[in-house]
């Protein structure tokens, strides 16, 4: 099975830290993705990576970047969080390419509360 | 820009009863999935459709797509208490990336 690992379920940090959330994947998927999730508006693309060193922005990267540098691990930064980020953030991965057929597969996600 | 709306976005049934959640999307697109999400967990993969007329059925749920109509269906049959969660569809339009409806809440009233 495909496990996503996300390092924190619960977070909580104060306006203008900066923030990391990290994601492990285990099974060499290219694809990982950055989603974060708040009531009424399902889930929403903050960033997202094909590979190594890639970076593509996603529906909502404003006040956010990212990381990767091993194909497994996709981080996540909050340069100085800010109480609007507050949310529960997920992590996804994916096998790259339409032949793949198979769906992204999430972590358990971490609530980030910013105070 | 790919707009992905579900109806209902809740959702009360008795146990029993049959009911179908809908999912229109703005674009053209082949590829849909359907997740569910229990509270505080994370999101399950139901359902993988690719191509126009796709049908998959899994125990008590079953999914369809129609690519002309831009049209997902994820109907639930006889509903037990334990399809208590929620819904979300997702469309793929060809770049890996996926935007998600907003989700149906679905609560199984015994």
């Amino acid at each position: 099975d495909v496990k996503v690992t996300q390092s924190s379920r619960y977070l909580v940090k104060r306006t203008g830290e900066k923030v990391f959330l990290e994601c492990v994947q285990d099974m060499d998927h290219e694809n990982m993705f950055w989603y974060r999730q708040d009531p009424g508006l399902g889930l929403r693309l903050i960033y997202f990576s094909y590979d190594v060193k890639m970076k593509e922005k996603g529906d909502i990267p404003e006040g956010y970047s990212v990381s990767r540098e091993k194909k497994e691990r996709f981080s996540l930064i909050l340069e100085s969080a800010s109480t609007n980020q507050t949310s529960m953030y997920l992590c996804a991965s994916s096998l790259w390419g339409v032949i793949s057929n198979q769906p992204q597969h999430f972590g358990d996600g971490t609530r980030l509360s910013i105070l | 820009e790919l707009k992905v709306e579900q109806n209902p976005l809740f959702l009360s049934m008795q146990e029993g009863k049959n009911y179908t959640i809908y999912c229109n999307y703005s674009t053209t697109s082949d590829r849909l999935y359907w997740y569910r999400q229990d509270p505080g967990k994370s999101l399950e993969s139901l359902f993988v459709l690719l191509s126009n007329g796709a049908v998959k059925q899994e125990g008590r749920l079953m999914a369809s797509l129609d690519t002309k109509a831009r049209l997902s269906t994820l109907h639930i049959t006889a509903a037990v208490h334990d399809l208590s969660a929620t819904y979300f569809c997702a469309v793929d339009v060809g770049n890996e990336k996926l935007t998600f409806g907003t989700g149906t809440r679905l609560t199984i009233i015994p």
